[in-house]
């Protein structure tokens, strides 16, 4: 099956300063889609991307569609302390199970 | 609506003792799905149904059983539990309309096989 490569596994910021993940895959995906779970809770849908090249932004999150449709990535601006957690990119083959990558887990300091 | 709810939140089990994982939506979704979270690695497909009755094995199904008597609910049953079975179990459900990639999960039950 698709394997999909989550860079970097952690990062510990300041607040205030910009993040940066991606997701690399060795096949393609039709959708691109990036979830974040909190300490002791279920992920949660932040972005879903449908195109290659599509670049959509959700508050301070914006996420793009890789043109080749083999990777992914998350751009978080302004990083606040809510913002820590589990970021997990997520991809999907039409008829095909989702597959989710291993996470980065980003640690805000005040 | 509560969304998906999991129970227990946490449990400990003795190498060849058996436990189902309770899992229900009150969002009437026909999709629903078994993850576990392994520490440093992605989610991991158990098993899933796209409807009441009818079920399917995800990538890692060994060891673990399912049903799905009703829209409503998808228990996951252990029935010989060994200390692979150690992980973070995610329910998850999705509505068939749309491109349905929104999946509403559950809050999670830890379990740990001793």
């Amino acid at each position: 099956g698709q394997q999909l490569n989550q860079s970097p596994q952690s990062m510990f910021i300041q607040e205030g300063e910009d993040v940066s993940m991606n997701c690399t895959s060795s096949s393609i995906f039709n959708t691109w889609l990036w979830y974040k779970q909190d300490p002791g809770e279920g992920p949660v849908l932040l972005i879903a991307l449908y195109k290659a090249g599509e670049l959509t932004s959700n508050g301070r999150l914006t996420a793009q569609f890789g043109i080749t449709r083999k990777d992914s990535f998350l751009n978080i601006s302004a990083s606040i302390p809510s913002d820590v957690g589990i970021y997990f990119c997520a991809g999907q083959l039409i008829g095909d199970d989702m597959r989710f990558g291993a996470g980065t887990r980003l640690t805000v300091k005040p | 609506n509560a969304g998906v709810t999991q129970t227990p939140k946490f449990r400990i089990l003795k190498i060849g003792q058996s436990m189902t994982l309770q899992c229900t939506q009150d969002m009437n979704h026909n999709y629903m799905y078994w993850y576990r979270q392994d520490p440093g690695m992605g989610l991991k497909l158990i098993y899933y149904s796209v409807g009441a009755g009818i079920t399917d094995k995800g990538e890692v199904p060994n060891g673990y059983n399912v049903s799905r008597s009703t829209t409503e609910d998808f228990p996951l049953r252990l029935e010989l539990a060994a200390p692979s079975q150690t992980s973070v179990y995610f329910c998850a459900s999705r509505s068939r309309q749309g491109r349905g990639e929104k999946l509403f999960f559950g809050s999670g039950t830890q379990l740990s096989v001793l």
